[in-house]
């Protein structure tokens, strides 16, 4: 089992200053089969990020994602007050597909 | 639109069985694979299982083999999670979700969820 770990736990940041989240897996991730999301409290998790860098539908360009092998990182250039969230990363190149533990991203 | 609506949660005791269900709209189901996840209260996501678009094929994360069953009718637009021997660790919201990929296999990261339903086992 392939196993993700996120840093930091907490990022602390002011709107309109960029946030680097960092997701390094425990063995290579094979064809950067990995996916980035966000969630709200009492929502469901929103797809970001698939193939460790391309955006799914809908996302705006300030979410970039980049990496391979065993070091990803998700970028978002310019904080909006919308994007304080909990950021998880996921890998699906082998079964069992795995979650990272999460990255609370707060407004400092 | 897509939509994913669980049900079937509740407060269960220890030892017994629960099952979930996701009814789903919007697309066609029968041409997509599912998962479930789970999230535990104030933890993070945690993958259960996925199921190919005919069922044929299931995969489950290695803490769940032999007490939980993926399962589908898609006759009924209906993804299922028979929950057996249950434990006080697997309490959480579980969400169902569609697989990113149409067709023949499945890519293993979801693209829908649905808001989830909370299981909750204690005596």
């Amino acid at each position: 089992e392939i196993v993700l770990t996120q840093s930091p736990g907490t990022l602390s940041l002011s709107p309109g200053e960029r946030a680097t989240l960092s997701c390094r897996a425990s063995q290579s991730v094979s064809s950067s089969y990995l996916a980035w999301y966000q969630q709200k409290p009492g929502q469901a998790p929103r797809l970001l990020i698939y193939g460790a860098s391309s955006r799914a539908t809908g996302i705006p360009d300030r979410f970039s994602g980049s990496g391979s092998g065993t070091d990803f990182t998700l970028s978002i250039s310019r904080l909006e007050p919308e994007d304080f969230a909990v950021y998880y990363c996921q890998q699906y190149g082998s079964s069992p597909y795995t979650f990272g533990q999460g990255t609370k991203l707060e407004i400092k | 639109q897509v939509q994913l609506v669980e049900s079937g949660g509740g407060v269960v005791q220890p030892g017994r069985s629960l099952r979930l269900s996701c009814a789903a709209s919007g697309f066609t189901f029968s041409s997509y694979g599912m998962h479930w996840v789970r999230q535990a209260p104030g933890k993070g996501l945690e993958w259960v299982a996925v199921i190919w678009y005919d069922g044929s094929n299931k995969y489950y994360a290695d803490y769940v083999k032999g007490r939980l069953t993926i399962s589908r009718d898609n006759f009924e637009n209906t993804l299922y999670l028979q929950m057996n021997s249950l434990r006080a660790e697997d309490t959480a919201v579980y969400y169902c979700a569609r697989d990113s990929r149409y067709g023949d296999y499945v890519r293993g990261f979801p693209d829908y969820w649905g808001q989830g339903t909370l299981v909750t086992v204690s005596s």
